[in-house]
């Protein structure tokens, strides 16, 4: 079946250092790819999607590029601070009209060390 | 204040006793969906619901029912719970095309004994 799979599961950097999250999708009829942050407790929230006609996309210290051709996409969290420790999801949509369903990557579980 | 809501937030029951877990949301989105999440598989879809009365399979849908009768609830039905489906569960919302941000509820944790 279809599936994403996400690398590291953990990932451990000191305060002011950069991140990256990696994720390989498997359905080439995917066209979004949003990223999710599950703090503890909670349920997940977005903090930044791609669509499959962009290449990068930037939103203050977050980055999240895409490769159609080999299927892969990255999260890039710059001057990583304390706050940013938790776990992130990257997903992988098939969005029509038909229908809309996701597959998640398993998680990396961040920590960033003060 | 635009929300998911879940009830119960903790459930602990015994094996076959059907019970319902419950899913509102307040910003009139057309699509929702159930995903439940276990450690080490990320989350994985259970079932997803484009509009009213309109149901479809996620990747995990075994031993689960729907139901869309209304645009605000979505229901997530355990018919025959089992000890597998021990886990924490999560409904989320969204407009289904064109802004597909999908909100989050705080996530029911069911333990089946």
């Amino acid at each position: 079946g279809e599936n994403v799979e996400q690398h590291p599961s953990t990932l451990s950097v000191q305060e002011g250092d950069s991140a990256v999250i990696k994720c390989t999708y498997s359905d080439s009829a995917s066209n979004y790819f949003p990223w999710y942050k599950q703090e503890l407790g909670k349920g997940p929230q977005l903090i930044i999607d791609i669509r499959s006609n962009v290449g990068e996309k930037k939103d203050q210290r977050i980055a999240v590029t895409l490769n159609k051709t080999a299927k892969h996409f990255s999260l890039h969290i710059t001057e990583t601070q304390p706050e940013d420790s938790a776990v992130y999801f990257c997903a992988a949509s098939e969005i029509n009209t038909g229908g809309f369903k996701t597959i998640f990557g398993a998680g990396t579980r961040l920590f960033v060390k003060a | 204040e635009a929300q998911v809501t879940q009830n119960p937030r903790y459930l602990i029951t015994v094996t076959g006793k059907k019970l319902t877990v419950t899913c509102s949301q307040n910003m009139n989105h057309e699509y929702m969906s159930w995903y439940r999440q276990d450690p080490g598989l990320g989350l994985r879809q259970i079932y997803y619901s484009m509009n009213v009365e309109v149901t479809d399979k996620g990747d995990v849908p075994e031993g689960y029912k729907v139901s869309r009768k209304e645009k605000r609830n979505f229901p997530l039905i355990l018919e025959s719970p089992s000890p597998n489906q021990t886990s924490l569960y999560f409904c989320a919302s969204s407009f289904a095309i064109g802004n597909t941000e999908a909100f989050f509820g705080q996530g029911t944790r069911l333990t089946v004994v």
